[in-house]
């Protein structure tokens, strides 16, 4: 069965740092790109960043480029999202989702809450 | 960067009756690379239908997906009570590269 579990998330002040994982089982994770996709509390959804298989590939919303950094290590069949200089429109849960057809995302997590507020 | 717009906001209709969800883009989207998703509240979306017209695995038939260009539709053909949710629709454009949803549009019992 195809599993991805988010952790990471949480409360953190504006200005902060924090670093999202996504841990992967079920199917052969270096084989398959990722996707981080968020959601505010209320609102639709909004894609943040996608990385292939090998992380040669590599894309950010220009809502977070040049702040969050995404990265995986094939061998821990984990993904990670560093987030920097957070703002209080960062609060959103995060979810990863497996990539497939034309950069769908055919499995997701269940999300992790990150809450940027002093 | 390519905006997808949904239409209706707010879908009002009875279990058995025919849904009809609008993605207009605002430039031409490959059909390869506009998909369609189901969200129930507190729950992660769920993909229905990829490549436009390609449904998901284990997703009923009762879901189909077509269009092309700028203008793709998501049917449900008899409305089931486990359908009334919010559904987004989703493009990948690579100039520049990047992927983008639908502000969405909640199918709610009427």
């Amino acid at each position: 069965e195809v599993q991805l579990v988010e952790s990471g998330g949480g409360l953190v002040q504006p200005g902060g740092s924090l670093r999202l994982s996504c841990a992967a089982s079920g199917f052969t994770f270096s084989s398959y790109s990722i996707n981080w996709v968020r959601q505010a509390p209320g609102k639709g959804l909004e894609w943040v960043s996608y990385i292939s298989s090998s992380s040669s590939i590599i894309y950010y919303a220009d809502s977070v480029k040049g702040r969050f950094t995404i990265s995986r290590d094939n061998a821990k069949n984990s993904l990670y999202l560093q987030m920097n200089s957070l703002r209080a429109e960062d609060t959103a849960v995060y979810y990863c989702a497996r990539a497939s057809g034309g950069y769908s995302s055919s499995y997701w997590g269940q999300g992790t809450l990150v809450t940027v507020s002093s | 960067e390519i905006v997808l717009t949904q239409s209706p906001g707010t879908l009002s209709l009875s279990p058995g009756e025919r849904a009809t969800l609008s993605c207009r883009a605002s430039q031409s989207v490959s059909s390869s690379y506009l998909a369609w998703y189901q969200q129930k509240p507190g729950q992660a979306p769920r993909l229905l239908i990829y490549g436009a017209s390609s449904r998901a695995t284990g997703i009923p038939d009762r879901f189909s997906g077509s269009g092309s260009g700028t203008d793709f539709t998501l049917t449900i053909s008899r409305l089931e009570p486990e359908d009334f949710a919010v559904y987004y629709c989703q493009q990948y454009g690579s100039s520049p590269p990047s992927i983008t949803f639908g502000q969405g549009t909640r199918l709610e019992i009427k």
